[in-house]
């Protein structure tokens, strides 16, 4: 069965560390995705990338960076956690060009305090 | 801004009714996507409808697409327990690249 898997399920930081989110998938996707999701707010994408070293900015990008060195594999890095970065993290994955859907992680629920 | 807004945002019926919930969107489109998230979970793929479909069914799902009113609709016949999530309408907009812009999303809750 095809998997995103998400590193961790919950996930406690202290305002100011930097904060590694993990994502792997096994189905050779060259798309990947992280969004949050917050109640009332839907799911917002904050980074994408279409290949290996490749990424870009999606609509809330402010405080985040992501890395994707290899194909499977795309880290969400939040670089000063604050606490309004407390939220559900979603990572998808998906097969290039238009007419395809998305697989999702399990989510991260992470709390800054 | 959101792309996509489902309507109603909580629905309560019975198992066995259909349950309808509608999606509204902005800009023009290459396909419309449902999603459903169980509790706390990740979202999974139900169906996708593209800019040049007007129905599409798979299974106990029904979904159109009004693409003149920017609109769709997903119903789902013979409701069950199990049905009970949240259903969110994802678009994927004309030059997107494939960037799935998703909505607010209705809860549905199914009642033995």
């Amino acid at each position: 069965d095809v998997k995103v898997t998400q590193s961790s399920r919950y996930l406690v930081k202290r305002t100011g560390e930097k904060v590694f989110l993990e994502c792997v998938q096994d189905m050779d996707h060259e798309n990947m995705f992280w969004y949050r999701q917050d109640p009332g707010l839907g799911l917002r994408l904050i980074y994408f990338s279409y290949d290996v070293k490749m990424k870009e900015k999606g609509d809330i990008p402010e405080g985040y960076s992501v890395s994707r060195e290899k194909k499977e594999r795309f880290s969400l890095i939040l670089e000063s956690a604050s606490t309004n970065q407390t939220s559900m993290y979603l990572c998808a994955s998906s097969l290039p060009g238009q007419g395809y859907g998305y697989t999702f992680g399990s989510g991260t629920r992470l709390t800054v305090v | 801004s959101q792309q996509g807004e489902e309507d109603p945002q909580a629905l309560s019926i019975q198992e066995g009714e259909n349950a309808t919930m509608n999606c509204s969107y902005k800009t023009s489109i290459n396909n419309l996507q449902w999603y459903r998230q169980n509790s706390g979970r990740g979202l999974v793929h139900l169906i996708l409808i593209r800019s040049n479909e007007r129905e599409k069914h798979s299974g106990r799902l029904r979904v159109t697409l009004d693409t003149s009113k920017k609109s769709s609709s997903l119903l789902i016949t013979a409701s069950r327990a199990a049905d009970t999530a949240s259903y969110f309408c994802a678009t994927d907009r004309t030059g997107g690249g494939n960037k799935l812009t998703f909505g607010t999303g209705t809860q549905l809750k199914v009642e033995l």
